[in-house]
């Protein structure tokens, strides 16, 4: 296992235009978090998920954006129509169930660079 | 709300310097105090984190000290290399939540040779 992968590392669509990026975190952790970062800025929490189950979505999560974890393992991200300001890094993380995400157990990957031209 | 406020935004550093960097928090509902180094390209990484029952926790050339009192962090790198060049968050976990990370602005790093 080499920790949290994400897929594709970066990619540029046009303003509406729908795009889709994926998440596989590492195998034995259950939670998984998505992320959104602005250059120069701190990630912003988008979205929670304990095994299948979304738990939490933050208000920064229009209805444009959905995110799926259907089995537990992977999981998407998709943005639908696209906009300008939805530029900016995409992250995924993992954590295991039996440590608090704060802690050592969050690990983060690469992300996902969306550019909307 | 809670926050958390990091300081300097920015900083330059001579190779074999001190680099200091330092967190402030406006909510006591922390337990936990971690700083995340970011490279340019990549997703943060935990680097040291310290509980709050110790005042300083020493990590190789990376030091965490902690002032209860004045609601403080703080994070030292010794011997600064031009490979600690990154972003470096801290971001502290709220009791109150099992999944948030309360991330500062970040100090972007540079280590001149």
């Amino acid at each position: 296992d080499t920790g949290v992968s994400q897929d594709p590392r970066h990619k540029i669509t046009k303003r509406g235009q729908n795009v889709t990026f994926r998440c596989d975190p590492i195998s034995e952790h259950n939670r998984l978090y998505w992320y959104r970062q602005t250059l120069g800025q701190g990630p912003e929490f988008l979205t929670y998920f304990q095994n299948e189950a979304q738990l939490e979505k933050s208000r920064l999560l229009s209805d444009r954006f959905s995110a799926e974890r259907p089995k537990g393992s992977f999981s998407t991200l998709e943005i639908q129509r696209t906009e300008q300001g939805d530029s900016a890094m995409y992250l995924c993380a993992s954590s295991s169930r039996t440590q608090n995400p704060g802690h050592e157990g969050y690990t983060f990957g690469s992300g996902t660079r969306l550019t909307v031209v | 709300q809670q926050q958390v406020k990091q300081s300097p935004q920015s900083l330059i550093v001579q190779k074999g310097g001190i680099s200091i960097i330092n967190c402030a928090y406006e909510n006591t509902a922390f337990d936990y105090f971690p700083w995340y180094q970011q490279f340019p390209g990549k997703g943060p990484a935990l680097l040291i984190a310290i509980r709050p029952d110790v005042s300083e926790k020493k990590e190789g050339r990376f030091t965490i000290s902690f002032n209860k009192s004045a609601k403080q962090f703080s994070l030292h790198i010794m011997d600064s290399q031009p490979g600690d060049s990154a972003t470096y968050f801290c971001a502290p976990p709220p009791m109150d939540s099992n999944y948030q990370l309360i991330w500062g602005a970040g100090t972007k790093l540079i280590i001149k040779p």
